[in-house]
């Protein structure tokens, strides 16, 4: 089993509905990160979280929200989708310390039509 | 505000042709630059980290080096496998412990 899992893997969703992408990990690790991933951008951070009560915005939050609901569960929501948020939505995991690596789950290919 | 250009964009190599991707940053301290392998449908994959200007790390066919204001990913005699994109981030002092990506460097090695 994967250390980091994106559920779902892809999905498709009409604009102005409401979405909800789930995170969970095996690792232990008390951070936890969203980012989304634009051909020709890289990876840009929505949210992130240190533990259970601690939740921050990113460089690009408008549009997105958070919940930390366990140590291992972390789920980005779109209240109101729109088509300029269709790209691949990344969770990832750090441990703990000043330069951990980052372990990434699988990703989540979202298009809003 | 922390910034990390990779390029080039793309690379195109025949196998055993060896190259170097480069990753410049800009950022008020450096605690730590990171690079990651990506395929295509999955997440980076971790391969090194650099801590300060001079030092580097190799693995099978790759070597990263860091200096004070870039690093390289050298590739030696690479093979189909090699194949990906290339991602580069830094993690600044006082950064609220984050990392900046840059847009990484898509790698085609031909056969």
């Amino acid at each position: 089993d994967a250390d980091v899992t994106q559920t779902p893997r892809n999905r498709i969703t009409k604009t102005g509905k409401r979405i909800m992408l789930e995170c969970s990990q095996t690792k232990g690790h008390d951070r936890m990160y969203w980012y989304r991933q634009d051909p020709g951008l890289g990876l840009r951070l929505i949210y992130y979280s240190f533990d259970v009560k601690d939740i921050n915005k990113g460089e690009i939050s408008d549009g997105y929200s958070v919940s930390r609901q366990a140590q291992a569960k972390f789920s980005l929501s779109l209240e109101s989708a729109i088509p300029n948020q269709t790209a691949l939505y990344f969770c990832a995991t750090r441990e703990t310390g000043a330069n951990t690596e980052a372990f990434f789950g699988q990703g989540t290919r979202l298009t809003v039509v | 505000e922390d910034q990390v250009t990779q390029s080039p964009e793309a690379l195109r190599l025949q196998e055993g042709e060896s190259s170097s991707l480069n990753c410049s940053y800009t950022v008020s301290g450096l605690r730590g630059l990171f690079w990651y392998r990506q395929d295509p449908g999955k997440g980076p994959e971790f391969l090194f980290t650099l801590y300060s200007a001079g030092e580097e790390k190799e693995k099978e066919r790759l070597k990263a080096t860091l200096t004070k204001k870039e690093s390289f990913l050298h590739i030696t005699a690479p093979k189909p496998e090699d194949s990906a994109t290339y991602l580069c981030a830094v993690q600044a002092t006082g950064s609220a412990r984050q990392l900046t990506f840059g847009s990484g460097t898509q790698l085609t090695v031909l056969p």
